[in-house]
């Protein structure tokens, strides 16, 4: 079945330091992708749209200059965490809706950002 | 902006009891999906709803679609341990992507064997 895939799955970084996350769609094409953000124990918040060959779509709340995406291609995007901070770790999640066969939405397996 | 209120946040129950969790936003929807995360886990896709009052089942899964499409329920008919997870409902506003999602806080099942 289709598979959205994430990597790397963890990463641990400084204070400071910028941290790309990839986001792959391996068995179809998608034109759209998000991402979101969990916190433990919380819910998920969608943080942006991507959109291939055109600008992210941010959420109010979401700095586009700290959480850069790009969707490179139509099976790839990576948010990009710039000078990332304590309060930036949290579980980020892709999705990407496949419209056939099934009209199905799926979710990467997630990355775990811990900043030091 | 639209909020998706669920309840229980929690919900404990022995093996072989049922299970329901609900779900209300604050605007009409375009459809409604469910979702299951295992402790750990990623969100698995369960199901989507789209027409109003519509129900759909999968097995011991029951999922409600209100008349409004404003809410929305998910029954489990005698849990099982294998049911144990977060099940959320997400929407999508009307007008907007399908899968542009806003997520209820989830309700956390677990059960007793």
């Amino acid at each position: 079945g289709a598979v959205v895939s994430q990597h790397p799955s963890w990463v641990i970084c400084k204070s400071g330091t910028s941290v790309k996350i990839e986001c792959r769609s391996l068995d179809f094409q998608a034109t759209t992708m998000f991402w979101y953000r969990q916190f433990p124990k919380q819910s998920l918040m969608l943080m942006a749209t991507s959109n291939e060959g055109s600008k992210a779509t941010y959420e109010q709340g979401v700095e586009k200059d700290k959480f850069l995406i790009n969707h490179a291609s139509l099976t790839l995007s990576t948010l990009t965490v710039t000078s990332a901070h304590p309060e930036d770790s949290s579980f980020y999640i892709c999705s990407a809706p496949r419209l056939a066969p099934t009209d199905t939405q799926y979710f990467g397996p997630g990355t775990r950002l811990t900043v030091l | 902006g639209q909020q998706v209120m669920q309840i229980p946040q929690y919900q404990h129950v022995q093996e072989g009891e049922d299970f329901t969790t609900y779900c209300n936003s604050s605007t009409t929807l375009s459809n409604i999906q469910w979702y299951k995360q295992r402790p750990g886990g990623h969100p698995v896709f369960l199901i989507q709803l789209v027409k109003s009052g519509e129900v759909k089942k999968q097995k011991r899964l029951t999922f409600q679609f209100g008349e409004a499409k404003k809410n929305s329920s998910l029954h489990i008919t005698a849990t099982q341990t294998t049911d144990v997870g977060t099940y959320f409902c997400a929407g999508a506003n009307s007008g907007g992507s399908n899968y542009k999602l806003t997520f209820g806080k989830g309700t956390l099942l677990t059960v007793n064997p």
